[in-house]
């Protein structure tokens, strides 16, 4: 059975501050897809990233990064330079093959970013 | 382009009844996808339809059933309520899973659904 744990409920940083999600992840399969969603107080999930299983390559795109690391299950995300709109809770979420894009969520993870 | 619609926004229902929320996909998409986020629960996947047909569905008993009609919308259907059925409910569409697309899910505002 697929899994994964977002161990930070809550993070709270002054703007201009970095900060990390962590996501970890469970998986018998050898090919799946691994997502970041944003949920802003509006409600409305925002897609972020798509990562797959066999393509580790770090992902940069303005402030945001992504570190994936299958030796270590984890698919982790980093805001440089926080800013008070990214104020959200963010999600991991995870897809097997033969499931469409059925996505497994974490938790989520509600970050406060204060000016 | 129109986003994922749903409706209601906001339903309002009683132990026991029976609860309907409607679903529009984003044009050209032939999948949807129903999520419910209930307090401390967080996202977690009800169904998938595709093409009409269901494809999937989450550890969630029978009395959360659903159908996706030819023009690819979709209705979920509780029945029985219950206190703990009370969340938003989420619909999402995409595109089939192929080489090209994104994998994004696109989602809607959601339906907020109370059993009182």
């Amino acid at each position: 059975a697929q899994k994964v744990t977002q161990a930070q409920t809550e993070i709270s940083v002054v703007e201009k501050e970095d900060v990390t999600l962590d996501c970890v992840y469970e998986t018998r399969d050898t090919t799946y897809y691994l997502f970041w969603y944003k949920q802003p107080p509006s409600g409305e999930l925002v897609f972020l990233i798509r990562r797959n299983s066999f393509d580790e390559q770090n992902e940069i795109s303005g402030r945001y990064s992504w570190n994936f690391q299958k030796s270590t299950s984890s698919f982790n995300f980093t805001i440089t330079a926080s800013q008070v709109v990214d104020s959200a809770v963010y999600f991991c979420a995870l897809s097997e093959t033969n499931s469409g894009y059925a996505l497994n969520f974490g938790k989520g993870t509600s970050l406060l970013v204060t000016p | 382009e129109a986003g994922v619609t749903q409706s209601p926004t906001h339903l309002i229902k009683t132990r026991g009844q029976q609860a309907t929320l409607r679903c529009s996909p984003i044009s050209g998409h032939t999948s949807v996808y129903w999520y419910q986020q209930a307090l401390g629960l967080g996202l977690q996947f009800l169904l998938w339809y595709d093409e009409g047909e269901e494809r999937n569905r989450g550890n969630f008993p029978p009395r959360f059933s659903g159908r996706q009609f030819p023009n690819y919308s979709s209705e979920l259907n509780v029945n029985a309520l219950e206190l703990e059925d009370s969340a938003l409910y989420l619909c999402a569409s995409s595109l089939v899973r192929s080489g090209s697309d994104t994998g994004e899910l696109f989602f809607g505002e959601g339906s907020r659904l109370t059993v009182l």
